[in-house]
């Protein structure tokens, strides 16, 4: 059964600061992986994907996230952390032929310290 | 381009009571997807819907059932409603066939059973 392991419920980071949310997934087939951001009462934003391809993935706002196979990792990271980047971030799965259903851990709150 | 848009925003129900939600989904996409994400949790799937049937299901129990419309749009519809059901409910569209699954999602329904 696929799974989604976000390691660290709550990062704080200084602005300007490196940003990396880490991601590890189990899936008995090659996956799709996904990253998403919510804002306070709002739905998710897809922040970037992986499919197939390049394992580098270049998504908004900055970010950008590696498929490591060998790790089974799809950590999240952008250089420089703006006040604007907190937010929670979900890290989610999906395989080929499932339809799509995503999977999704269960998230980690990023704040911004000024 | 219009993005997934979901009604009511909010709703307050009582325990026993029986809720629709409704979801209109990106232009272009034929295939609606719901989650239910309680406070504190990544989403969890429910069921997606594609050509007016439900294709794939999640671990949710019968009082969850759904319902797509020729033009694309869905209802979730939740009978008998348990305290626990109180959550935001997430609607969420792609187009078959494109082989990413890339989801897009609406605000949300902010459910509360009293």
């Amino acid at each position: 059964a696929q799974s989604v392991t976000q390691l660290g419920s709550h990062v704080s980071v200084s602005e300007g600061a490196l940003v990396l949310l880490r991601c590890n997934y189990s899936s008995s087939v090659p996956p799709y992986l996904f990253w998403y951001v919510q804002y306070p009462n709002q739905g998710l934003q897809l922040l970037l994907k992986y499919t197939t391809g390049a394992t580098l993935v270049k998504g908004i706002n900055g970010f950008e996230a590696e498929f490591k196979k060998s790790e089974t990792s799809f950590h999240l990271t952008k250089p420089s952390a703006h006040m604007s980047d907190a937010a929670e971030y979900f890290c989610a799965v999906s395989e080929w032929g499932s339809q799509g259903n995503l999977i999704f851990g269960k998230g980690t709150k990023l704040s911004v310290k000024p | 381009d219009a993005g997934v848009t979901q009604s009511p925003t909010h709703l307050i129900k009582t325990r026993g009571q029986q809720v629709t939600l409704r979801c209109s989904p990106k232009s272009g996409h034929d295939t609606v997807s719901w989650y239910q994400q309680a406070l504190g949790q990544g989403p969890q799937f429910i069921f997606q819907y594609y050509e007016e049937e439900e294709r794939q299901r999640g671990n949710f129990p019968d009082r969850f059932s759904g319902h797509q419309f020729p033009n694309y749009s869905s209802e979730l519809n939740v009978n008998a409603l348990l305290l626990g059901d109180s959550a935001l409910y997430l609607c969420a569209s792609s187009l078959a066939g494109t082989g990413d699954f890339a989801q897009y999602f609406g605000p949300g329904t902010r459910l509360t059973v009293l």
